[in-house]
């Protein structure tokens, strides 16, 4: 089966400054990759998603990139804000999604002001 | 509310006690998904339903039982369960095709065994 990898577990950045957090995956099928963020107390949401025939999809500050070649993806935040603070969660899985998602076990963002 | 929900919002049960956990989706998916959420394994993955048919059992002790009635409830009957059951167990909907809005999550049952 699938398995995600994600990294780094904590991230610190000052309010204003990027953020960086990525993911690997196993299985070559996997064509369909999602972001979500979950607040303390509160249900993981989707924030973005890529699926394999592209390489980057930007929404306003958030963007993802995928390589499939090396079998990792990536989300940017820019111009971070207080309320990032979450834990974000990368998944994988393919299109059909018959085999559910493979979630990454998560990162930490904390925006220091 | 976004359209995935779960009761209880807590439980609390002894190893020896029977419960059931229910879900409902009234967003006209397809798909249903138990997860299970602890602090040292995220977002497990625990059974697959599509169209009503178990696509996934991803290895789970058979203390836990699901049933899928129809495409818009979903339940996890649980029994004798073990202090280590104890986490936030997640129910989530999509399309057939999860690529399209991706899950919608409900807000979780927050299960403790004593």
């Amino acid at each position: 089966g699938e398995n995600v990898e994600q990294h780094p577990s904590t991230l610190s950045v000052q309010e204003g400054d990027s953020a960086v957090i990525k993911c690997t995956y196993s299985d070559s099928a996997s064509n369909y990759f999602p972001w979500y963020k979950q607040e303390l107390g509160k249900r993981p949401q989707l924030i973005i998603d890529i699926r394999s025939n592209v390489g980057e999809k930007k929404d306003q500050r958030i963007a993802v990139t995928l390589n499939k070649t090396a079998k990792h993806f990536s989300l940017h935040i820019t111009e971070t804000q207080p309320e990032d603070s979450a834990v974000y969660f990368c998944a994988a899985s393919n299109e059909g999604g018959a085999d559910g998602l493979t979630f990454g076990k998560g990162t930490h963002l904390i925006i220091q002001p | 509310e976004t359209g995935v929900t779960q009761t209880p919002r807590h439980l609390v049960m002894g190893m020896t006690n029977k419960k059931s956990l229910k879900c409902e989706q009234h967003l006209g998916h397809n798909a249903m998904y138990w997860y299970k959420q602890s602090a040292k394994k995220p977002l497990e993955l625990m059974f697959v339903y599509n169209f009503k048919e178990q696509t996934e059992n991803n290895s789970v002790p058979s203390r836990f039982s699901p049933e899928c009635p129809n495409s818009s409830h979903l339940f996890l009957h649980l029994h004798t369960l073990q202090p280590e059951d104890s986490a936030l167990y997640l129910c989530a909907s999509s399309h057939e095709q999860v690529y399209v809005y991706g899950y919608t999550f409900g807000s979780g049952t927050r299960l403790t065994v004593v």
